[in-house]
């Protein structure tokens, strides 16, 4: 059973890029889209982007200006950084398999909380 | 506020039947395949239903879906108090050229 792990800072200030990596176990990142996807506290989902496992990238077209998305295989990792960050961007970060057209979201990480304050 | 619409709560007794219902436009559930999530307070979302009416390994058999023109309903039969859980709808909006939920449905199991 493939298992996805969010790393990274819980605290980002305002202005200031945020950056989070997702660790795939029990399973190769090869062959697969892997997404982020993000849900403000009490709100509903809201798709960040997909990066393919050869590194090709399709992102939110309402973030698409600041957010890069890219994977390292030798790892086993996908990563996602946002910038210019506000206190909107403060959300439960989750990481997934999936994301192309016809693919449905299958393994979730657990999430992890991002606040944006200073 | 989302693409896709969802009625912001159900309720129904346990035994009993629900459907919450998601609708969209031409570009997204007219032109795609709906998926749909299964979240419970403070845990990810659990993929239910892909492809309008496929059921993944290990999701019981009363949870079904199906769709018709730009709209698409879950349907849970049998209902326990373990459903009870937030629940989104989602598929490819081809305009947008990405992914776009519904706002979610709180489903109660009274």
């Amino acid at each position: 059973q493939v298992q996805l792990q969010e790393s990274g800072p819980g605290l980002v200030k305002p202005s200031e890029t945020l950056s989070l990596t997702c660790t795939v176990s029990d399973g190769s990142i090869s062959s697969y889209y892997w997404s982020w996807i993000r849900q403000p506290p009490g709100k509903g989902l809201e798709w960040i982007g997909y990066v393919y496992y050869t590194g090709r990238t399709t992102y939110n077209p309402s973030l698409k200006s600041r957010v890069t998305m890219s994977v390292d295989r030798s790892k086993n990792q996908f990563s996602l950084k946002l910038s210019s960050v506000t206190a909107a961007d403060t959300a439960i970060y989750y990481c997934a398999r999936g994301g192309n057209w016809n693919d449905a979201f299958d393994y979730w990480g657990q999430g992890t909380l991002v606040t944006v304050s200073s | 506020q989302s693409v896709l619409t969802q009625p912001p709560s159900a309720s129904g007794a346990p035994g009993q039947r629900v459907s919450i219902s998601c609708s969209g436009s031409s570009s997204d559930i007219g032109s795609n395949a709906v998926t749909w999530y299964q979240q419970v307070p403070g845990t990810a979302p659990k993929l239910v239903i892909h492809t309008n009416n496929q059921r993944p390994s290990g999701v019981p058999d009363r949870f079904s879906g199906s769709k018709s023109g730009t709209s698409a309903s879950l349907a849970i039969g049998g209902l326990q108090s373990e459903d009870e859980a937030d629940y989104y709808c989602a598929a490819w909006d081809d305009g947008l050229k990405g992914w776009v939920f519904g706002g979610g449905t709180k489903l109660t199991v009274l």
